[in-house]
């Protein structure tokens, strides 16, 4: 049962666009976050969201910015997308430890 | 850096039997261990997760072994039935909140 919302599921663009990704998670859960995955399986955070706090990974290019409008939404943006910006961002919720991804969303850019 | 190793990456049994995934991981400061299910189609499902402090668990026909001092992380699904086929993987949490994932085992039980 998927409980952590990601659209879109991928998407190609060109460099120098605007994305934007959504995530919603449905666990009632205070704390989100957006990762990216490498090509070694290794899922680098980007942001963590509890009660209105951002934490930010301070290596994350400024392009990047997250958006929250109440703690079930936390959305991805990226403001102005670069070639190694291609790759896979899964967006993530926890609670006590445990931790919900959802299924992630591709990003291609050409 | 942290690296997690995964095995068997494939995996077939009998419906009933046993099946046994192995994780290895490198940094003795690692404190969040997971294993998570993906079907086809499907996103990370958390199957269970256990803490450093935690050497065993047991959930609806799954056992998870922590042991720390060989630095390995087991799951071990009892009684294997066609739906528990999938694509099972390990997750470390070190650090800054970053997960290591194994590179995963394709579970196939035979009916």
């Amino acid at each position: 049962e998927t409980a952590v919302f990601q659209t879109p599921n991928y998407h190609v663009t060109q460099v120098g666009n605007e994305v934007s990704f959504n995530c919603k998670q449905t666990l009632g859960h205070d704390t989100m976050y957006w990762y990216k995955q490498d090509s070694k399986k290794l899922l680098k955070i980007m942001f963590s969201y509890n009660n209105k706090q951002l934490i930010v990974n301070e290596t994350v290019p400024r392009r990047f910015s997250p958006q929250s409008s109440d703690k079930a939404h936390l959305n991805l943006r990226i403001k102005s997308v670069e070639p190694e910006d291609s790759a896979v961002y899964l967006c993530a919720s926890s609670d006590r430890g445990q931790v919900f991804f959802g299924k992630g969303t591709r990003l291609t850019v050409v | 850096g942290e690296q997690v190793e995964q095995r068997p990456p494939h995996l077939s049994v009998p419906e009933g039997d046993s099946a046994v995934i192995i994780c290895t991981y490198t940094d003795s400061a690692t404190a969040y261990f997971y294993w998570y299910k993906q079907e086809p189609g499907a996103g990370l499902q958390l199957l269970m997760s256990v803490f450093s402090n935690v050497d065993r668990k047991e959930e609806q026909g799954l056992t998870v072994l922590l042991n720390k001092k060989d630095k390995q992380l087991s799951l071990n699904l009892t009684a294997a039935h066609p739906g528990d086929s999938a694509v099972y993987f390990c997750a470390v949490i070190t650090g800054y909140q970053n997960f290591y994932f194994g590179k995963g085992t394709s579970l196939t039980v035979i009916p």
